[in-house]
């Protein structure tokens, strides 16, 4: 099946620090990928989706400054938390839509592992 | 987006099927009704997909009701292993952006 990777699986930073997350899908193309955020014992909030060649959409209540992203290829779509603080500490997961068959359901998600982000 | 709503826990033994519902009162013509798997601190995975009657794979069955207001999650002979928090969700139909919004999800919790 599909496979949406994501670097790193773990990242431990200072305050006041950026800190980037990668994601990948490993052999389809994706030209929309979405980034959720995930607090401990909580459902997985979507955050923004990210578009090739185009400006990502955020959710209402997402800071754009705060939360960079960047599709700048089929397969790769990165988030930068930028000037990260403790309260940004969460597992940040990524997921790919792929289209399954011609006609059929418009697409199944993949999604990545998580990388899991802790800020000092 | 269809809004889900599913009982927050579940407790069952191994060997027993468990059966999870989730209700989608607001469900639009075009979405699907997919099921996804979470263990901590790893990403989601599919379980199943379906848009009426019943759907059957390896690992389920999804049984959807004509109204299509409501469907149900079914997990022949559970162990161990399939502790997790399980999502329903509804969209990903022709001409959706792919936007998933998850809800609460239902926390199974299998006993030896």
């Amino acid at each position: 099946g599909a496979v949406v990777s994501q670097h790193p699986s773990w990242v431990i930073c200072k305050s006041g620090t950026s800190v980037k997350i990668e994601c990948r899908s490993l052999d389809f193309q994706a030209t929309t990928m979405f980034w959720y955020r995930q607090f401990p014992k909580q459902s997985l909030m979507l955050m923004a989706t990210s578009n090739e060649g185009s400006k990502a959409t955020y959710e209402q209540g997402v800071e754009k400054d705060k939360f960079l992203i960047n599709h700048a290829s089929l397969t790769l779509s990165t988030l930068t938390v930028t000037s990260a603080h403790p309260e940004d500490s969460s597992f940040y997961i990524c997921s790919a839509p792929r289209k399954l068959l011609a006609g059929g359901p418009y697409n199944e998600q993949f999604f990545g592992p998580g990388t899991r982000l802790t800020v000092l | 987006l269809a809004k889900t709503t599913q009982p927050i826990s579940m407790d069952s033994y191994e060997g027993q099927e468990v059966n999870i519902t989730c209700s989608h009162n607001n469900i639009a013509t075009n979405d699907y009704i997919t099921w996804y798997q979470q263990f901590p601190s790893q990403g989601p995975r599919f379980i199943i997909q379906g848009y009426k009657t019943k759907v059957t794979n390896e690992v389920a069955s999804l049984f959807i009701p004509a109204d299509r207001k409501s469907s149900t999650l079914s997990l022949p002979r559970v162990s161990l292993s399939d502790t997790a928090v399980y999502y329903c969700l509804v969209g990903q139909g022709s001409g959706n952006t792919g936007k998933l919004i998850f809800g609460q999800g239902t926390t199974l919790q299998v006993k030896p």
